[in-house]
C-alpha cells in the first residue's frame, strides 16, 4: 500500500522568503507529526496532530513555523521568512492511533541560501 | 522530559562480526522504545519496538533488542553482520501514557560494514 508521501523532495529557496512543505499520511492514520533532520541538531520533534485535538506544537523552534491539517489528512508545513539556519531535511510520519508505530516519508530537503 | 543517548556515534566492523549498540533513555515512567534505521539514500524504517511483555524483542533482518528496565537500557544486537546492514541506526522512545506521542531520538550511531 501506498506510503507516506512528501513534497517536494528537494527545496532551495533565498533568505527571507516562505516556503510550504507538504505530507500525505497513510490513508486511515489519525496521527501525523513532523520532525527536523538536521546535521547539528540531530532528529527534532516538531508538532503533532491527533485527530480532531488541538496540536502539540512544543517543538516548533519560532514563531516563523507553522502547520495546519486539512480534513484530517493533509498537512503543511509553513515556513516564514526563511533563515539558513532552517536548512534541514523535513519529515513527516503517521501513525494508525496511541502507541502506534510510526511511518516516515522520505523527507523533503530544505536549503535556504 | 525525556532524553536518549547513544553512545556510539560510528562503528566499524567487518562482515559476519557481532553486534551490540547502545541505547539509554532518561525517563521516569512508563516508556514505548524503538530503533530505527536508515539506509543510505532511504527513509526511517522501524527495525523494533519494545511496548510491553517480554524484554527480549526481535525485528526484522535479524536484529533483536532487549529492554533491561533497571539500566534505562534497549539495546541493539545482531549476532552476524552483513554489509547490507551499514546505514544510521536510531533509538527512540516516547510516552504514550501520558498523551504525549511524540517521538525523541538518540544523536544515531553510523554503522559501517567492511566487506
Amino acid at each position: 500500500g501506498a506510503g507516506v508521501s512528501q513534497s517536494p523532495s528537494n527545496k532551495v529557496t533565498e533568505k527571507g522568503k516562505d516556503v510550504e512543505l507538504r505530507c500525505d499520511p497513510i490513508s486511515g492514520h489519525t496521527a501525523l507529526y513532523w520532525y527536523r533532520q538536521s546535521l547539528g541538531q540531530g532528529l527534532e520533534f516538531l508538532i503533532y496532530f491527533q485527530g480532531n485535538s488541538a496540536p502539540d506544537k512544543s517543538g516548533l523552534p519560532s514563531d516563523r513555523f507553522s502547520a495546519e491539517r486539512t480534513g484530517g489528512s493533509v498537512s503543511t508545513l509553513t515556513i516564514q521568512r526563511t533563515q539558513q539556519e532552517d536548512s534541514a531535511v523535513y519529515l513527516c510520519a503517521s501513525s494508525s492511533g496511541t502507541s502506534g508505530e510510526q511511518y516516515f516519508g522520505p523527507g523533503t530537503r530544505l536549503t535556504v541560501t | 522530559a525525556q532524553s536518549v543517548s547513544q553512545h556510539n556515534h560510528h562503528v566499524i566492523l567487518s562482515e559476519a562480526a557481532s553486534l551490540e549498540l547502545g541505547c539509554n533513555y532518561s525517563y521516569g515512567g512508563t516508556v514505548n522504545l524503538f530503533w530505527y534505521v536508515q539506509y543510505p539514500g532511504q527513509h526511517l524504517q522501524l527495525l523494533l519496538k519494545y511496548f510491553s511483555g517480554d524484554p527480549l524483542v526481535k525485528g526484522i533482518k535479524g536484529f533483536e533488542a532487549e529492554f533491561i528496565k533497571s539500566k534505562f537500557s534497549f539495546n541493539l544486537r545482531k549476532p552476524s553482520v552483513q554489509w547490507s546492514d551499514t546505514a544510521e541506526y536510531f533509538c527512540a522512545v516516547n510516552a504514550p501514557n501520558f498523551g504525549n506521542e511524540k517521538l525523541t531520538f538518540g544523536t544515531g550511531t553510523r554503522l559501517t560494514i567492511i566487506p
